[in-house]
């Protein structure tokens, strides 16, 4: 069973600021994914990646597949990026195993 | 319209009572999941189905049974209810392709008294 670990587990950060999640992961895996869990519940997949690195906006997600370790950042950060971010992680078709989950607070 | 749509979006019952959650989709995917998020636990998986014929357990499937009526309808029950089953439900779909992204449902808050 892959054992997915997110650090930090509460990040507080003003408005601007640089912001990186942290994931590792025990076992290799097909793909890893990056979602984002607003106050109201609902999950969004922001990314999935097996190699390399995405952008979308301001979101940045790598992934070393060696080190079994990826990384969101958030440039310029903003409060509306307040969330819990979650990545996970997919070795087959058979869903999905959850890290616990980044509660991120950006402060006007 | 949601793409995936959970119903009840909030329920509270007791324990004992017979419980069904509905998960539909129109994206027309082949394979979904029913997750449970617990506060400091993160999502757990507890069942997933590829196909109308296909179903299989998760990690925590222990206490729910599921029914895969159509490709687009999957429905988890809990035959009798228990407290520790309080918790936030996820449904989410995902195509036949395995590196594709899920795509989760609103979730359905679950208390159970």
């Amino acid at each position: 069973k892959n054992e997915v670990e997110q650090s930090p587990q509460n990040l507080t950060a003003q408005e601007g600021e640089f912001i990186t999640i942290n994931c590792s992961y025990s076992v290799g895996i097909s793909a890893l994914h990056w979602l984002q869990q607003h106050p109201g519940g609902g999950i969004v997949s922001l990314f999935m990646l097996s190699s390399g690195k995405k952008k979308h906006g301001r979101l940045i997600a790598t992934i070393n597949i060696q080190e079994k370790h990826s990384s969101l950042h958030i440039t310029a950060s903003h409060p509306r990026d307040s969330a819990v971010y979650i990545c996970a992680v997919g070795g087959g078709a058979d869903g999905l195993t959850f890290g616990k989950g980044t509660h991120l607070i950006i402060q006007p | 319209d949601a793409d995936v749509t959970q119903t009840p979006r909030n329920r509270i019952t007791k324990t004992g009572k017979r419980i069904m959650l509905e998960c539909s989709q129109t994206k027309g995917h082949d394979r979904m999941y029913w997750y449970r998020q617990d506060p400091g636990l993160g999502l757990r998986l507890i069942y997933y189905s590829f196909d109308v014929k296909d179903i299989n357990k998760g990690e925590i499937s222990d206490g729910y049974s599921v029914s895969r009526q159509a490709q687009a309808k999957f429905s988890l029950s809990l035959e009798s209810a228990i407290p520790n089953q309080t918790a936030l439900y996820f449904c989410a779909t995902s195509d036949s392709t395995v590196l594709r992204p899920q795509h989760f449902g609103d979730g359905t808050r679950l208390s159970i008294l």
